[in-house]
């Protein structure tokens, strides 16, 4: 069971802008750890989406953004398209579990 | 470019062991720490483990503490996970990730492709 909460599922239409969250706790996000996102496309590998909160690798489109907040952070998805309809998994360290640790992992569905 | 390459998965009986490969490329790989992610059919991904650049500092899950081993062969730019005493819910893909520049924790900026190990009699 992982520290880090997400939803199981968000959908939107072409174009629209969604957002979902990664909840945690003071032994984690809340004790100021950074929380970084990735994309897994079906079938393959996870990629750095976000990287400490809010910034983005080389090549990540800017419709992809992030924020922290207290004890949960959220990605955000502007405009959002077709080839978004993916896997996105939040991960942080906790320091009670000394553990890397993934939230549960959001699955997006364009509609 | 930075690549990683898994290799060394397959099916084995429980209560078996099995030792997985990362052959990594494109950049230099004793300057940097790596980990192990798996994650099992249809689920999310879990930590697994994290290795330093010179293989002196190893963390562990408490699922995989004491069964599972990770390594570095920094001379040959390979990363290693030894899988012992493996049990039906070890079955997963097995990713290789690279510990990136920036970050508290550093993010996992480069991942392999995955190698997939199945636990079955």
């Amino acid at each position: 069971q992982s520290v880090l909460t997400q939803p199981p599922s968000v959908s939107g239409a072409p174009g629209q802008r969604i957002t979902f969250s990664c909840t945690g706790s003071n032994s984690n996000i809340g004790a100021g750890l950074d929380v970084h996102w990735y994309q897994q496309l079906p079938g393959t590998a996870p990629k750095l989406l976000i990287y400490r909160n809010n910034d983005r690798p080389s090549g990540v489109p800017d419709r992809f953004s992030g924020s922290k907040s207290g004890t949960s952070a959220s990605l955000v998805i502007t405009g959002l398209q077709a080839e978004d309809e993916a896997d996105y998994y939040c991960q942080s360290y906790d320091i009670s579990l000394s553990a890397y640790v993934f939230g549960h992992g959001t699955k997006v569905t364009v509609l | 470019q930075v690549q990683l390459v898994e290799s060394g998965g397959g099916v084995v009986q429980p209560g078996r062991s099995l030792r997985l490969s990362c052959a990594a490329s494109g950049f230099t790989f004793s300057g940097y720490s790596m980990h192990w992610v798996r994650q099992a059919p249809g689920k999310g991904l879990e930590w697994m483990t994290m290795i330093s650049y010179d293989g002196n500092n190893k963390d562990y899950a408490d699922s995989v503490k004491g069964r599972f081993t990770i390594s570095r062969d920094n001379s040959q730019n390979t990363l290693y996970l030894q899988l012992n005493s493996l049990r039906a819910e070890d079955t997963a893909i097995y990713y290789c990730a690279r510990d990136g520049d920036y970050g508290d924790p550093r993010p996992l900026d480069c991942w392999g492709q995955g190698t997939l190990v199945s636990v079955s009699s």
